[in-house]
């Protein structure tokens, strides 16, 4: 069945280090993918999307490309900040009409140090 | 637009009580999702509705675990007898159909079952 994998956390970077977390999938057709963050005691939020192969989602200096060649959707940043530490969680979307169900990975914590 | 609503932020219960968590999807919105999340096992995707219609209840851990949809405007996940392994934090989220994919989750209850 489809399924999302990411790496492993929690991730250490002093502020203003580049970021990279990989996220890779496995999905029968053409699902959409995302990235939703949770800061923490908050329910997830959508950081950003891509629904076709190619296409980079970007937000708040977040961008990830949908890679349908190596089935991957790695999330960066240039310069992280102490207020991007979190939980990233990679998603795809479900082979189930247009209901919205997405398939979560499971998440990885960002640190960030001053 | 007020978000989706969950009530009560916090629930504090002794084992063998019955739990209501409540929930208010954003208007308009066709699809609904609880969600349970713990250190050990991640966001786990408990039960989905679409159209009020319950569509995918495999995620419910056992027979404890009830919801509805009596409407499309309120949904209810309870759990009854309760148990100390059911303390988590319990998110719902909606979807508005049409292909969109995009979920909004509420800010969660954290429940404790002494």
């Amino acid at each position: 069945g489809d399924s999302v994998t990411q790496m492993e956390g929690p991730v250490t970077l002093s502020e203003e280090a580049f970021l990279t977390i990989n996220c890779t999938y496995t999905a029968t057709g053409y699902p959409s993918l995302f990235w939703y963050v949770q800061y923490p005691g908050e329910g997830l939020q959508l950081l950003l999307k891509a629904t076709k192969a190619d296409d980079k989602g970007s937000n708040k200096g977040f961008e990830a490309t949908y890679r349908k060649e190596t089935t991957s959707f790695h999330l960066e940043k240039g310069s992280v900040q102490v207020s991007d530490s979190a939980v990233y969680f990679c998603a795809l979307s479900g082979l189930s009409g247009n209901t919205g169900k997405l398939i979560f990975g499971q998440g990885t914590t960002l640190q960030v140090k001053p | 637009d007020a978000g989706v609503i969950q009530s009560p932020r916090h629930e504090v219960t002794e084992m063998g009580q019955e739990v209501t968590l409540r929930c208010k999807p954003i208007s308009g919105h066709n699809s609904l999702f609880w969600y349970r999340q713990t250190m050990m096992r991640g966001l786990e995707l408990l039960i989905y509705f679409n159209n009020n219609v319950p569509i995918d209840d495999s995620g419910m851990p056992e027979d404890r675990f009830s919801a509805k949809m009596p409407n499309a405007s309120f949904s209810t996940l309870k759990i009854q007898p309760s148990e100390p392994r059911d303390s988590a934090v319990y998110f719902c989220a909606s979807s508005p159909n049409g292909g969109k994919n995009i979920q909004y989750f509420g800010a969660g209850t954290r429940l404790s079952v002494l």
